[in-house]
């Protein structure tokens, strides 16, 4: 069982590049989310969405932007890379109920320099 | 907004002992309650979850939890740690209502020594 596939693991970028984190989840979940986990801070939600075409901010969005065209992809966009991104990304999905359990795939861990 | 508060960033146990992490909530409408565990280098998996069933939840590996909502808390325990639970703990909340997002703790290191 796959689950939730988060690539690439690790990625090094320089500050104004741009790129996009993938996620593919393959158990039809309707919601999915993006997180970002720093030292002390616990994980900070960035982008979530509850089902195709639908997509929200969370707590943390700005320079970075999502869609959701399928149920089964939620990538995550940087537009312009600054160190302040520098962090570890989780991609996480759940079934509809709100009382679900995420599942969380293993992570990009991402070097802005 | 919901939020949730862990106390301690660090625990440090002995092998055998009993383990307790702290989590309160705030909101005055009884939530979600889950409680995650990271290992390193890995994602988030799911210990346990109260949903509105039993106050006292049994989770994987030993874990429980206890809701109590005249203190607002949804504390972890474990009778006897191993080594192998030394990892961070988060607690996370998620209304009952509306689009429902899930918000995370700052999480709590736990320490296992021989």
């Amino acid at each position: 069982n796959a689950g939730v596939t988060q690539t690439p693991k690790f990625q090094v970028l320089k500050t104004g590049q741009s790129m996009t984190l993938q996620c593919a989840q393959d158990m039809n979940h309707e919601y999915m989310s993006w997180y970002r986990q720093d030292p002390g801070m616990g994980l900070r939600l960035i982008h979530y969405s509850v089902g195709a075409g639908i997509t929200d901010q969370g707590e943390v969005p700005n320079g970075y932007n999502v869609s959701r065209s399928t149920t089964e992809d939620f990538p995550l966009r940087l537009l312009s890379a600054a160190p302040s991104q520098t962090s570890v990304y989780f991609c996480a999905s759940r079934q509809g109920a709100r009382s679900s359990p995420l599942h969380f795939g293993n992570g990009t861990r991402l070097t802005v320099t | 907004a919901q939020s949730v508060t862990q106390l301690g960033s660090h625990v440090s146990v002995s092998e055998g002992a009993l383990v307790l992490l702290r989590c309160n909530y705030s909101s005055s409408v009884p939530p979600y309650l889950f409680w995650y565990v990271q290992y390193p280098n890995q994602g988030l998996q799911l210990l346990l979850k109260y949903t509105s069933a039993a106050t006292l939840v049994k989770g994987i590996n030993g874990f429980e939890a206890e809701f109590k909502k005249s203190e607002t808390s949804f504390h972890l325990t474990k009778p006897s740690a191993h080594m192998s639970d030394a990892a961070e703990y988060f607690c996370a909340v998620s209304d009952r209502a509306g689009y429902s997002t899930l918000t995370f703790g700052k999480g709590t290191m736990l320490l296992v020594s021989p």
